[in-house]
C-alpha cells in the first residue's frame, strides 16, 4: 500500500455535521500536514502537525497524531458545503540522504447543503 | 498576486510530440517541485529542486527533462509523449528543503496525450 494512506476514500455528509478523515504512514516523520484540494485546482496547504505534538487546532479544523500507531486524523467540525473538495495527508519518506514528498490518495468529501 | 503560476492550463496533444510546461514561483523559495496527479487523484512527486540543484528524481523515465535557470523557475520537458503522460502535474515549491514547511502549489496543467 502507499505511504500515507487516507480513509474513508470517500465520504459524504450532510452541512453541519462533522466530518473526519485519517490517515495512516508507514516510516518514521518529522511532521504531517494535510492539504485541501478543490476540482481543478492546486492543493492548499491547512495545517501541519510535528512529530512531538499529539493534537493541533485551526479554526474548525483539529488534526491528531498518534505516532505509536502511525497515523493521523482530521476533522472538521461544522460541516459546510464549501469544504466539499478531496483531502490529502503528507509526509516525509526519508530515501538515502533525501526527504520524498509524500501523498495519499486523498479522502473525497462532499457536504450537502 | 500569483504566488505559483503554470502555463499552460491546459496542453492537448498527439503522441510521439515533445512539450513543455513552464513554472515560476514569487515566494522567494529555495525548492521547487513538480507532481504528476493521475486519474485516481494520486499525486506522486516526480522531481524536487534546491537552489537550481537536482536534489529528488523519483525513477521518472528519461522523456522527462526539468530545467531550472534560476531558482524562481523550474520548467518540465517532456520527448516522445505518450497516452499514459495523460495526466495533471502540479508545481510546487517551499522555502526550506526538506520540507519541513507547506508547499504551495500551482494551479495545474492538464496534459492529454492523444
Amino acid at each position: 500500500s502507499q505511504q500515507g494512506e487516507e480513509d474513508p476514500q470517500a465520504l459524504s455528509i450532510q452541512e453541519g455535521e462533522n466530518a473526519t478523515m485519517n490517515c495512516s504512514y508507514k516510516t518514521s516523520i518529522n511532521n504531517l500536514q494535510w492539504y485541501r484540494q478543490n476540482s481543478g485546482r492546486g492543493l492548499v496547504h491547512l495545517i501541519l502537525i510535528r512529530s512531538n505534538e499529539r493534537e493541533k487546532h485551526s479554526g474548525r479544523l483539529r488534526v491528531t497524531l498518534d505516532t505509536s500507531k502511525k497515523s493521523s486524523s482530521l476533522l472538521i467540525t461544522a460541516s459546510r458545503a464549501a469544504d466539499t473538495a478531496s483531502y490529502f495527508c503528507a509526509n516525509l519518506k526519508q530515501s538515502g540522504g533525501s526527504y520524498i514528498p509524500t501523498f495519499g490518495r486523498g479522502t473525497s468529501l462532499i457536504v450537502h447543503p | 498576486d500569483t504566488a505559483v503560476s503554470q502555463t499552460p492550463k491546459y496542453l492537448v496533444t498527439q503522441m510521439g510530440n515533445d512539450k513543455s510546461i513552464k513554472c515560476e514561483q514569487n515566494l522567494g523559495h529555495d525548492t521547487m517541485y513538480w507532481y504528476k496527479q493521475d486519474s485516481k487523484k494520486f499525486l506522486k512527486i516526480m522531481f524536487s529542486y534546491n537552489n537550481k540543484e537536482l536534489i529528488i528524481n523519483e525513477t521518472v523515465p528519461n522523456r522527462f527533462s526539468p530545467k531550472s535557470p534560476d531558482k524562481a523557475h523550474l520548467n518540465l520537458h517532456i520527448n516522445s509523449l505518450e497516452l499514459g503522460d495523460s495526466a495533471v502535474y502540479f508545481c510546487a515549491s517551499s522555502q526550506v528543503h526538506p520540507s519541513y514547511n507547506e508547499q504551495f502549489f500551482g494551479p495545474g496543467t492538464r496534459l492529454t496525450v492523444l
